[in-house]
């Protein structure tokens, strides 16, 4: 049962505009959301997060969007820079749970 | 504050055999996470210890365990070793009231099984 799903296994944006990951969600009980960042042969790297009694939140070009009604949360890139080509996991959790992770999307800039 | 720390980075092992990873998380941290991470997987939920007793296991076979030692580093184990756990495991350290909730993850150690 995958509690976290990221339905683009890819994307590939042009440098300079906006590259827009999206992840869903059917746990109503998650209360914190984030998004790491993965280069090859690295750990995760943690990007940005979200509590659930918020619905955006913002860290220099990374936005982070929720919509609890629809359970979906969504991150925004802009402008989109050829560092950020790696692969981007969305991921929840509910108090101290675990964390639940998606399969991630691989994100391509192209120069 | 160095990061977490995994060795070895690298292993080859053949099937049948068993393999010790260890981890050494961030210091003040007493949360460990291990997760397994294959292509088109993402990262599956081993385990987490806290405190040197297990708190949240995730659903793998009785093969793979682990542990935590007073000074918060950690050992997972992988006993009669098949293909399919050839993966990157990854561990990840968090202190509960001051990381706010985030992981932080060490570069993991891809292990390739014969």
């Amino acid at each position: 049962d995958q509690q976290v799903k990221q339905n683009s296994p890819s994307l590939s944006v042009q440098e300079g505009r906006i590259s827009i990951l999206n992840c869903d969600y059917t746990n109503s009980m998650f209360d914190y959301f984030l998004w790491y960042k993965k280069y090859p042969a690295e750990g995760p790297t943690f990007l940005i997060s979200i509590s659930s009694i918020k619905d955006k939140n913002e860290d220099g070009r990374f936005t982070v969007f929720l919509n609890k009604s629809a359970k979906h949360l969504s991150l925004h890139i802009v402008p989109s820079q050829p560092g950020d080509s790696a692969v981007y996991f969305c991921a929840a959790r509910f108090g101290n749970e675990k964390l639940t992770f998606g399969t991630g999307t691989r994100l391509t800039i192209i120069p | 504050k160095a990061g977490v720390t995994q060795t070895p980075r690298y292993l080859i092992k053949t099937r049948g055999q068993q393999v010790t990873l260890s981890c050494s998380p961030i210091s003040g941290h007493r949360s460990v996470s291990w997760y397994q991470q294959t292509p088109g997987q993402g990262l599956q939920f081993l385990f987490e210890y806290f405190s040197e007793t297990q708190r949240n296991k995730g659903n793998f076979p009785g093969r793979f365990s682990g542990r935590q030692f007073s000074n918060s580093r950690s050992e997972m184990n992988v006993s009669t070793l098949e293909l399919g756990d050839s993966a990157l495991y990854l561990c990840a350290s968090s202190s509960p009231g001051t990381s706010g909730g985030k992981e932080f993850f060490g570069p993991g150690t891809r292990l390739t099984v014969l």
